[in-house]
């Protein structure tokens, strides 16, 4: 069993839906959970991060820990087409980078 | 402004050749990573550094070889390319003394090992 698990999808959805993005983790030390994006043929880039258990938002953007339940998630509102990207979530315990599969994500207009 | 780059972009190479991929940046960022991203497995850590002539050992190590001899380089060289290499390699840097600090990824090199 992988330490991180992440629906590789791909999810398609139309402009304007909510997104879920969900990731599970078996190793109850991390307490550093991102999220990042990545656009086709590009270096992931840092989304949201978010520090121990709750919510954080910014924009359109929701970023949820439970870290009694192991599991993380990302909720994108009003999805647009230039979201379409795949979205890994990442945790750390300290300094090295654990990272899902990524879920490929494509809102259509 | 800052940044973190990769060369080549792409590289084809054959079975048993010696690669050096080069990744640089002037964050002047202590820590820096190599990773390999492969459908259906994410971002594995290959090798990484904390500092100059600091290097350790990621999750997907054999085969691969690093340096740092400074602070802005971290070549990763594939000592006898496999064609099991072939996978899109990514550099990122991090901040040093805060723990799990954003890490900045460079464009990526596609390799192909024929």
């Amino acid at each position: 069993q992988k330490e991180v698990e992440q629906d590789p999808g791909p999810l398609s959805v139309p402009e304007g839906a909510i997104v879920s993005l969900n990731c599970t983790y078996s190793n109850s030390a991390f307490q550093y959970f991102m999220w990042y994006r990545q656009y086709s043929r590009k270096g992931p880039e840092l989304l949201m991060y978010t520090y121990s258990s709750g919510n954080k938002e910014d924009g359109r953007f929701t970023a949820q820990v439970d870290k009694s339940s192991k599991y993380i998630s990302l909720f994108i509102r009003d999805s647009q087409p230039s979201d379409s990207a795949t979205y890994l979530c990442a945790m750390s315990a300290l300094y090295e980078l654990i990272f899902g599969q990524g879920t490929e994500l494509s809102v259509k207009p | 402004d800052a940044e973190i780059t990769q060369s080549p972009r792409h590289k084809i190479t054959e079975t048993g050749r010696q690669v050096t991929l080069a990744c640089h940046q002037t964050w002047n960022h202590n820590n820096m990573f190599w990773y390999r991203q492969d459908l259906g497995h994410g971002l594995r850590l290959i090798h990484y550094s904390y500092g100059v002539q600091d290097t350790n050992k990621g999750e997907v190590s054999d085969g691969y070889s690093v340096s740092r001899s400074n602070t802005e380089d971290l070549p990763l060289t594939l000592e006898s390319a496999a064609s099991s290499q072939t996978s899109v390699y990514f550099c990122a840097s991090s901040g040093a003394g805060e723990v799990a600090d954003t890490q900045y990824f460079g464009p990526g090199t596609r390799l192909t090992v024929l």
